[in-house]
């Protein structure tokens, strides 16, 4: 596709339940980032992906996150146990390089609301 | 701790006026710094960017400076239009992005 997809756009989920993001990237793009954006704030960075490589997962902010790209071009964002702290938009982004220097593409995002 | 700062939420400005909004940053590794753009119910678009070995860059109506000795980014627009009215993100990288929370601003016609 032209830009980066990301789906579902919304998500209501019940606390404890698991959820999956996806997102599908630029086609032909290395690199892949996964960002949370709370309401209020700008996106903070969870993780990034070199091809299926998931080379800095920093970001994650508990073992309930797990994100993957096992082919080097879709990703999915799980989130296991969900808590109302988890509630935000949820950012995927790509880029043709290897590093973010070239800047990325962002998705419309996923907005996860846990109640 | 925020490494990124955009210490006002909001700006107005008059349609023709010139828009400055202001971005700071604590960390000196950081080499290469972009301006987003987001509209409501959409993902950041990227606007402009300026790496470090430079102090300006100039993208028809907006033009972005670095301060690197007082760690200071900004970005100006001119003339500002109603169409320009959003929320804008900097951000400065050393491996990967960090963003500031952003400005919202609003253009009156």
């Amino acid at each position: 596709g032209a830009g980066v997809s990301q789906s579902p756009r919304y998500k209501v989920a019940k606390r404890g339940q698991d959820v999956a993001l996806r997102c599908d990237p630029i086609s032909g793009h290395v690199s892949l980032f996964w960002y949370q954006q709370a309401l209020g704030q700008g996106p903070e960075f969870l993780t990034y992906f070199q091809n299926e490589a998931q080379l800095d997962k920093s970001g994650l902010p508990s073992d309930r996150f797990f994100a993957e790209r096992p082919e080097g071009s879709v990703s999915t964002l799980k989130i296991q146990r969900t808590q109302q702290e988890d509630s935000a938009v949820y950012l995927c982004a790509s880029s043709l390089g290897q590093t973010p220097r070239y800047g990325y593409t962002f998705g419309s995002g996923t907005r996860l609301t846990v109640v | 701790d925020q490494q990124v700062k955009q210490n006002s939420p909001s700006l107005s400005v008059q349609e023709g006026r010139i828009s400055i909004l202001n971005c700071d940053y604590t960390n000196s590794m950081f080499d290469y710094f972009l301006w987003y753009k987001k509209y409501p119910a959409e993902g950041p678009t990227f606007l402009i960017s300026i790496s470090s070995i430079k102090d300006k860059n100039e993208d028809g109506r907006f033009t972005v400076f670095l301060n690197k000795s007082a760690k200071h980014l900004s970005l100006h627009i001119v003339p500002s239009q109603p169409g320009d009215s959003a929320v804008y993100f900097c951000a400065a990288s050393e491996n990967q992005f960090y963003f500031g929370t952003g400005t919202s601003l609003t253009v009156i016609p």
